[in-house]
């Protein structure tokens, strides 16, 4: 079983739907949470980043963390084609000083206007 | 604005010929890492830097070294490139072990 395991797609929305991704993970280990997205032939921006379980929001963009079940999800309401891109979910235990970050292959999603 | 920076953003090399690749940051983060990246794939960390100290994964393999001459630059080695080398290369900086942020990657073509 990999460490973290993502659907990698593809999604294709219309304009306007919300999105759901997921990642879930095996390592209990994994303290900290976060999604970066990926637009095509560029490198990872950061999106959201948490720590505990709960949600989290910043603007249309909603991320979930369920330790107990070993989840997560980023939410995308009133979805733009902006938005098309792939999607990483990544995670860490920060051991040593420095963050080894384990990711998801990444969902790539496409809206369509 | 501060931001990592990567050269060059395209890099056409031949099989077996030594090819470097350029990060430097802004930043003044103190962790700099060097990832691979194929097509459809997620990161994979080849190795870091957490000040001054070299940090191999243990599956890289010995034809990738790199070089941290001085806090903003870092580079990537690959001694003999081979086809299966061809991917996106990233390198990303973090302050100890807070979040990483990534530059826009260096994409490799081995002929």
């Amino acid at each position: 079983q990999k460490e973290v395991e993502q659907d990698p797609g593809p999604l294709s929305v219309p304009e306007g739907a919300i999105v759901s991704l997921n990642c879930t993970y095996s390592n209990s280990a994994f303290q900290y949470f976060m999604w970066y997205r990926q637009y095509s032939r560029k490198g990872p921006e950061l999106l959201m980043y948490t720590y505990s379980s709960g949600n989290k929001e910043d603007g249309r963009f909603t991320a979930q963390v369920d330790k107990s079940s070993k989840y997560i999800s980023l939410f995308i309401r009133d979805s733009q084609p902006s938005d098309s891109a792939t999607y990483l979910c990544a995670m860490s235990e920060r051991q040593g000083g420095s963050e080894k970050l384990v990711f998801g292959k990444g969902t790539k999603l496409t809206v369509n206007p | 604005d501060a931001m990592v920076i990567q050269n060059p953003r395209y890099q056409v090399t031949q099989f077996g010929k030594p090819v470097t690749l350029s990060c430097s940051q802004t930043l003044n983060h103190n962790v700099m890492y060097w990832y691979q990246q194929k097509s459809s794939q997620a990161p994979k960390l080849l190795f870091h830097y957490y000040d001054k100290d070299f940090n191999n994964e243990a599956d890289t393999p010995d034809n990738f070294q790199s070089r941290r001459p001085n806090t903003s630059f870092c580079f990537l080695d690959i001694r003999s490139p081979g086809l299966g080398d061809a991917a996106m290369y990233l390198c990303a900086t973090s302050i100890g072990e807070e979040t990483q942020y990534f530059g826009p990657g260096t994409r490799l073509l081995v002929l």
